[in-house]
């Protein structure tokens, strides 16, 4: 079946680095996202890796993908206040309907 | 405007009554999808359409819930006989066809604000 499982909660301070992680039971995944959703707006885009990738690296941002024990996280470097929002894991076999995480709601503390 | 667009952002209804929820997608988008967003309960999926495709309905929580595209384009959620459990914000989302495979595709999904709805 499919599930995407991510915890719920992470508190970092300022200019720390934040590793959200999550789990997918679906193997032939091919498509993994990280989206973002900032306080009463809908969710958007921040990185994707696809599924036959490791690493990718846009910015602050690192995704990891461990196919293998089907991992996916993302870290931010440097995190600021503006990067407080909850963060959603997601994953698709492409042409069919995205499956998405609980969120995981990151706190910076100033 | 470009995006996705959903209607009323908000509404509050008493037990009982039917909602009707709308999504207009982003002009040339085939896919467009219905989740439910509920406090500890993360995103949940409700329905898929592609194209002219049998929707995926399999995320429908009760036979309460129904919904239809018309035209390929805009889409509502009908919530029958509606129940305190069903408050939640319901999103909206579109993108390009996803059975289509071509070197810079994502699978993106671009979401509306979302429709907050209360039952009192």
């Amino acid at each position: 079946g499919e599930d995407v499982e991510q915890s719920l909660f992470l508190s970092v301070r300022e200019g720390d680095s934040s590793v959200i992680n999550c789990t997918y039971t679906d193997s032939s995944s091919t498509y993994l996202y990280w989206y973002k959703q900032e306080p009463g707006a809908g969710l958007q885009l921040l990185t994707y890796i696809f599924s036959n990738m490791d690493m990718k690296q846009d910015q602050r941002l690192t995704v990891l993908l461990n196919k293998k024990d089907k991992h996916l996280s993302l870290r931010i470097a440097d995190t600021q206040t503006g990067d407080s929002a909850i963060y959603f894991c997601a994953e698709s076999k492409g042409g069919f309907k995205t499956i998405f995480g609980a969120g995981t709601r990151l706190f910076v503390k100033a | 405007g470009a995006g996705v667009s959903q209607s009323p952002s908000n509404k509050v209804t008493e037990k009982g009554k039917d909602v009707e929820l709308r999504c207009d997608p982003i002009s040339g988008h085939t896919a467009l999808y219905w989740y439910r967003q509920s406090l500890g309960q993360g995103l949940e999926f409700l329905i898929y359409f592609q194209g002219n495709s049998a929707p995926d309905k399999s995320g429908l929580p009760s036979d309460r819930f129904s919904a239809e595209r018309t035209g390929g384009s805009v889409s509502t959620l009908t919530i029958q006989r509606t129940q305190q459990e069903d408050s939640a914000v319901y999103l909206c989302a579109s993108s390009l066809d996803p059975t289509v495979v071509w070197a810079d595709a994502t699978g993106e999904l671009f979401f509306g604000e979302g429709s907050r709805l209360t039952v009192l």
